[in-house]
């Protein structure tokens, strides 16, 4: 079955560039599936930062679009995640999820275990 | 952008009791992109319900999803101590997504 492995730095510095990656085995990240980014701050709840299709189109968050790069890369089956000028308040765990194409509904069937980046200096 | 707000923010009951939590859309969400999600501490969401009212696989019946526009609630009919935990609705529209606040389901 499908599993996620996000891998990144743990500790990113104010005002630079968080920088993730989402490996997928058992799996291609070719077949019908959105792959999507969501956070959860310090003993906050979810928020959905983004979503990529293997053909390269996206969806992002309105409230962070400005500040977020998501992108796909099919020869390691892989998705990432970019969000630049960081402050302390991107803070969080970091999870990539998988959203099936599948009879007009959307929902997210596998998570990721979550990484946990913090912004400080 | 489509606000979700859970209520009640914490639900305390005993294991055996019935739970009942809501989740309104500050503007009508198709029930296909309506789904509800459990998270235990450090642990990442799973999927329960989606589209509204359908379980996912391995989701016990006593969980079950139902609701239409802008309300939607996620009961769970006998409480087992496993189900204490942080349960949230998310809904997919205009290219977009959103999650609820959530709801603390902790024993009474």
């Amino acid at each position: 079955q499908v599993q996620l492995q996000e891998s990144g730095p743990g500790l990113v510095k104010p005002s630079g560039t968080l920088s993730l990656t989402c490996a997928v085995s058992g799996g291609s990240i070719s077949s019908s599936n959105w792959w999507s980014w969501v956070r959860q701050p310090p003993g906050k709840g979810l928020e959905w930062i983004g979503e990529i299709y293997h053909s390269g189109s996206t969806n992002y968050n309105p409230s962070l679009k400005s500040r977020v790069t998501i992108s796909v890369d099919k020869s390691k089956n892989q998705f990432s995640l970019k969000l630049s000028s960081v402050t302390a308040a991107d803070t969080a765990v970091y999870y990539c999820a998988r959203v099936p194409l599948y009879a007009n509904y959307y929902y997210m069937d596998v998570w990721g275990k979550g990484t946990t980046v913090t912004v400080s200096s | 952008e489509i606000v979700l707000t859970q209520s009640p923010g914490t639900l305390s009951l005993s294991p055996g009791e019935r739970a009942t939590l809501s989740c309104r859309a500050s503007q009508s969400v198709s029930s296909s992109y309506l789904a509800w999600y459990q998270q235990k501490p450090g642990q990442a969401p799973r999927l329960l319900i989606y589209g509204a009212s359908s379980r996912a696989t391995g989701i016990p019946d006593r969980f079950s999803g139902s609701g239409s526009g802008t309300d939607f609630t996620l009961t769970i009919s006998r409480l087992e101590p496993e189900d204490f935990a942080v349960y949230y609705c998310q809904q997919y529209g205009s290219s977009s997504c959103s999650f609820g606040q959530g709801t603390k389901l902790e024993i009474k």
